[in-house]
């Protein structure tokens, strides 16, 4: 089945303790990106990924690392978490080549305490 | 500044009727728009893409317009059943910066 996984579903951690949450696509899509939905500021995307090695910001890149080392792969990492990163994260991808419809996983639920 | 705005306030409509749904934009060139659908904890699923040289879309009970000129989207379930109620993003593809930026999103609400 064509899908985009992310794990964890749901994270409980601490102010500090570095976490992360993986995303995978069996799609073969060349775009990945990382988005957090806040009630009342809607999706906003975090950074996404062109390619293989190839990684930009997007609007809310602060406090955020990502890595492309397969195009299968594209984990978001919280090197210091603070609560104020407490939301709901989405990764999607989309097929590239034209074509501009993104997939999106499921969602993780990351509470910052 | 550049804004995308959908309707905060819930749509509530009867089954069976004609759902209508907006999305304005102002300080964006869109090359497409984009329409998904999002249930209650779950990740966005996309329905319609527009480009900006298209005035309509459609798929099967689904209708989407855009109009440049309003800056302005709007996307039609006909024949609406309560399995049609969600939240509806409205999403740009900017051809100023390639990113793609969403709307707040409208929820619908279809009564029996």
């Amino acid at each position: 089945e064509a899908q985009v996984t992310q794990n964890p579903r749901y994270l409980i951690t601490v102010t500090g303790k570095k976490l992360t949450v993986t995303c995978s696509q069996n799609m073969n899509h060349e775009y990945m990106s990382w988005y957090r939905q806040d009630p009342g500021l809607g999706l906003r995307q975090i950074y996404y990924s062109m390619n293989v090695e190839v990684t930009d910001k997007g609007d809310v890149p602060e406090g955020y690392k990502v890595s492309r080392k397969e195009k299968r792969n594209f984990p978001l990492i919280l090197e210091s978490p603070s609560p104020n990163q407490t939301s709901l994260y989405f990764c999607a991808s989309r097929p590239g080549q034209g074509r501009y419809e993104q997939y999106f996983g499921p969602g993780t639920r990351l509470t910052v305490t | 500044s550049q804004k995308i705005e959908q309707n905060s306030e819930a749509l509530n409509i009867q089954e069976g009727k004609t759902a209508t749904l907006t999305c304005n934009y102002t300080n964006y060139s869109p090359a497409y728009l984009q329409w998904y659908r999002q249930d209650p904890g779950r990740g966005p699923v996309f329905l319609l893409l527009i480009r900006e040289n298209e005035k309509e879309k459609r798929k099967e009970r689904l209708k989407v317009t855009f109009d440049t000129t309003l800056k302005q989207s709007l996307f039609h379930i006909t024949a609406s059943q309560p399995a049609d109620s969600a939240t509806y993003l409205c999403a740009l593809l900017s051809s100023n910066t390639g990113k793609l930026i969403f709307g707040q999103g409208t929820t619908l609400q279809v009564k029996p």
